[in-house]
C-alpha cells in the first residue's frame, strides 16, 4: 500500500522560502518509471501542479513558477523536498504530494499540509 | 498558455446521468485523467486513458472524448458522488505535463 505525508511550516512570511517534505512509503524512487508530483490548491480554488521528480533524478516545473521551485530527493529516506521561494499571500493554500505512477497519473495522494502566507 | 476548461457547476438527481465535460486543444491527442475531490479530502485518481478506472472506482464512471473535449460520466449518480470533479491533461509542446482543468462542482438533488 502507498502512502505519502507531506510535512512543513503552517505558516511562512512572505519573501521567506517555503521547504516542505514528502515522506512516503509502499515504494520505492529507484524503481524505473515512478516519481513523486507536488500540487497545491489555494482555498476554494483549482488544483495545480507545482513539480515532479522521477527515479532517474529526472526533473519537471511547472513553468509559470519554474524560477522559484526546486525539487530533490533522498531514497534512503524515502523523502521527496519542494522548495518555493520568494513566497507570497497568493501562494497560501493546501500543498500536496502524490505518487506518480508508469503512466504519470497522480494514482496515490498524501493528505495534504496547509500553508499561510503572511507575517 | 494551455488550459482546460470546465462547467463550474452541475446538478443530477438521485439516480440519474451526468456529464461533466473538459475542453482543450490537447484532447485531440492525448487522453484526459479525471479526479475526484470530496470535501476536506485529497483528490482520488478516477479515470485515465480510454476510459480505464483505479480499482475500486465504481462502474458508473466512465469517459470519453469527442474533438477537443473529454467528458466523464457518472451513470446513476449517487449520494457520495457528491464532489469536485478535476480534468488534466498535458500541453502538446511538452512544457507543461500536468495542467488541471477549473474544476466542476457536482451537487446530487
Amino acid at each position: 500500500q502507498i502512502t505519502l505525508k507531506e510535512s512543513g511550516p503552517a505558516q511562512v512570511q512572505p519573501t521567506r522560502t517555503l521547504t516542505l517534505t514528502c515522506t512516503f512509503s509502499g515504494f520505492s524512487l529507484n524503481i524505473s518509471s515512478v516519481g513523486v508530483g507536488w500540487i497545491r490548491q489555494p482555498p476554494g480554488e483549482a488544483l495545480e501542479w507545482l513539480a515532479a521528480i522521477f527515479w532517474d533524478d529526472g526533473k519537471r516545473y511547472s513553468p509559470s513558477l519554474q524560477g522559484r521551485l526546486s525539487i530533490t530527493k533522498d531514497t534512503s529516506k524515502d523523502q521527496v523536498v519542494l522548495t518555493m521561494a520568494n513566497m507570497d499571500p497568493v501562494d497560501t493554500g493546501t500543498y500536496y504530494c502524490a505518487h506518480l505512477d508508469w503512466l504519470h497519473n497522480f494514482d496515490s495522494w498524501g493528505q495534504g499540509t496547509q500553508v499561510i502566507v503572511s507575517s | 498558455s494551455f488550459e482546460l476548461t470546465q462547467d463550474p457547476a452541475v446538478s443530477v438527481a438521485l439516480g440519474q446521468t451526468v456529464r461533466i465535460t473538459c475542453q482543450g486543444d490537447s484532447l485531440r491527442v492525448y487522453y484526459a485523467t479525471w479526479y475526484q475531490q470530496k470535501p476536506g479530502q485529497a483528490p482520488v485518481l478516477l479515470l485515465y486513458g480510454k476510459s480505464n478506472r483505479p480499482s475500486g472506482i465504481p462502474e458508473r464512471f466512465s469517459g470519453s472524448t469527442s474533438g477537443d473535449t473529454a467528458s466523464l460520466t457518472i451513470t446513476g449518480a449517487q449520494a457520495e458522488d457528491e464532489a469536485d470533479y478535476y480534468c488534466n491533461s498535458r500541453d502538446s509542446s511538452g512544457n507543461h505535463p500536468w495542467v488541471f482543468g477549473g474544476g466542476t462542482k457536482v451537487t446530487v438533488l
